[in-house]
């Protein structure tokens, strides 16, 4: 079956630098989606991409959809403390089932 | 507008007994999804309701079924608890077909003593 890995799966960050997670699909997929948890809350839709090499940006984050649509990277700049949480990625698999990644559970020093 | 409600907010049972949990969806949202998470872990896709109906369902036991209500509300039932069903089950819905992301409710947490 599909299988969505993400990399790495923690990611300690200095306050104000850059961080980039990855995340890739044994199959190609018709769309990646991004979503984030806080600590002790519930996953919150970030983004969706559908287009092949499509990248959209919200405020500090970058979100990037691979040429061939089986990767996808999320880029933050300047990270804050309100950036703390774990970001997963998910996709589609057949019959709707949304597989989500392992997550890269980002932690900032302040 | 109203998100997506769960309930109970946690839940304690013991072994072999059985536990329900219930899932409002967004008003509009026809979908219903239930995800399971373990501590510190990812999700893990358990059902998809859909119209009443269930439209795929992932690698868990027949003891983990469900159902979808008229008006789109959903429930989770998890029979003869195990101590490994410990963990977070959540409720997402979505317009159907899904197109925008799954808007999650805050979890249920169930402890299996």
């Amino acid at each position: 079956g599909q299988q969505v890995m993400q990399i790495p799966q923690y990611q300690h960050v200095q306050e104000g630098e850059d961080f980039t997670t990855y995340c890739n699909s044994s199959t190609t997929l018709s769309n990646i989606q991004w979503y984030k948890q806080r600590p002790g809350g519930h996953p919150v839709f970030l983004i969706q991409l559908v287009k092949s090499g499509e990248v959209k940006k919200q405020k500090r984050l970058t979100f990037q959809f691979g040429e061939a649509k089986k990767n996808s990277s999320l880029h933050i700049t300047a990270t804050q403390t309100t950036d703390v949480g774990t970001y997963f990625c998910a996709g589609p698999a057949a019959g709707n089932k949304l597989t989500f990644g392992g997550g890269t559970r980002v932690l900032v020093k302040p | 507008e109203a998100g997506v409600t769960q309930s109970p907010t946690h839940l304690i049972k013991t072994r072999g007994q059985q536990a329900t949990l219930r899932c409002s969806p967004i008003s509009g949202h026809t979908s219903v999804y239930w995800y399971q998470q373990a501590l510190g872990l990812g999700l893990q896709f358990l059902l998809w309701y859909d119209e009443g109906e269930e439209r795929n369902r992932g690698n868990f036991p027949p003891r983990f079924s469900g159902r979808q209500f008229p008006n789109y509300s959903s429930e989770l039932n998890v029979n003869a608890l195990e101590l490994e069903d410990s963990a977070l089950y959540l409720c997402a819905s979505s317009m159907a077909p899904p197109g925008g992301g799954l808007f999650f409710g805050e979890g249920s947490r169930l402890t299996v003593l």
